[in-house]
């Protein structure tokens, strides 16, 4: 299976600022890669696939760049509705792997 | 708006056996590849199983081969995932996935439902 390794595994930032997450892949993956969004008891929402199209809706300071096995995701200015967890997974084949995820957590 | 719905989690003992059902609406459900993906208490996302649009090709994730079996009616746009032979370590959220297209391989996810826990135990 492809491992993902995502990093950092939380994060403290305050509104405003710039937060980018990264993750690596252990073999290419090429473009099959999303991000998506976790809050408590609520369903995951999906933020980027294709490693950097944004998925109708989110909003354009949610940023995703990267192909083969190196992938981040950049949240320019971080809004109070950001806080959250975020996680990377690659669809190149099954079975789907995911990153450990990363907290933000308001500083 | 696309909705995915699970239910069907509960407490249940170790060799137990549980259904787990998904209903899609707000989309095409036959026309979609479908996945379950589960998450263990404090442990990362882990792929189970997945199905294509008509049924004809699905996928179980070695943890699970042999003891978890998927599969869908259309006719109701339900999804579901009989488990049998469940153990300790089967505990978590699992979630209902819709995939983008009909392509079981390699169609990213795109929707997620908010998920039901299975706790086995005891």
């Amino acid at each position: 299976d492809i491992q993902m390794t995502q990093s950092p595994s939380s994060l403290s930032a305050a509104v405003g600022d710039r937060v980018t997450i990264t993750c690596q892949a252990s073999q290419d993956i090429g473009h099959h890669l999303n991000w998506f969004q976790h809050k408590p008891g609520k369903a995951p929402k999906v933020l980027i696939n294709d490693a950097a199209t944004l998925e109708t809706g989110v909003p354009s300071r949610f940023t995703g760049r990267g192909s083969g096995t190196d992938f981040t995701l950049t949240i320019s200015s971080l809004q109070p509705e950001d806080f959250a967890t975020y996680y990377c997974h690659h669809y190149a084949t099954l079975p789907y792997t995911f990153g450990q995820g990363t907290k933000l957590e308001t500083k | 708006e696309v909705q995915l719905v699970e239910s069907g989690g509960g407490l249940v003992q170790p060799g137990g056996s549980l259904r787990l059902s998904c209903s899609g609406t707000g989309f095409t459900f036959r026309n979609y590849a479908m996945h379950w993906v589960r998450q263990a208490p404090g442990k990362r996302l882990e792929y189970v199983s997945g199905i294509s649009r008509n049924g004809d090709s699905t996928y179980h994730a070695d943890s699970v081969k042999g003891r978890f079996f998927i599969s869908r009616d259309n006719s109701k746009k339900m999804l579901f995932l009989q488990m049998s032979g469940l153990r300790p370590e089967d505990t978590a959220v699992f979630y209902c996935v819709k995939a983008s297209n009909y392509n079981l391989w390699t169609s990213n996810p795109d929707s997620w439902g908010q998920g039901t826990l299975v706790t086995v135990s005891s």
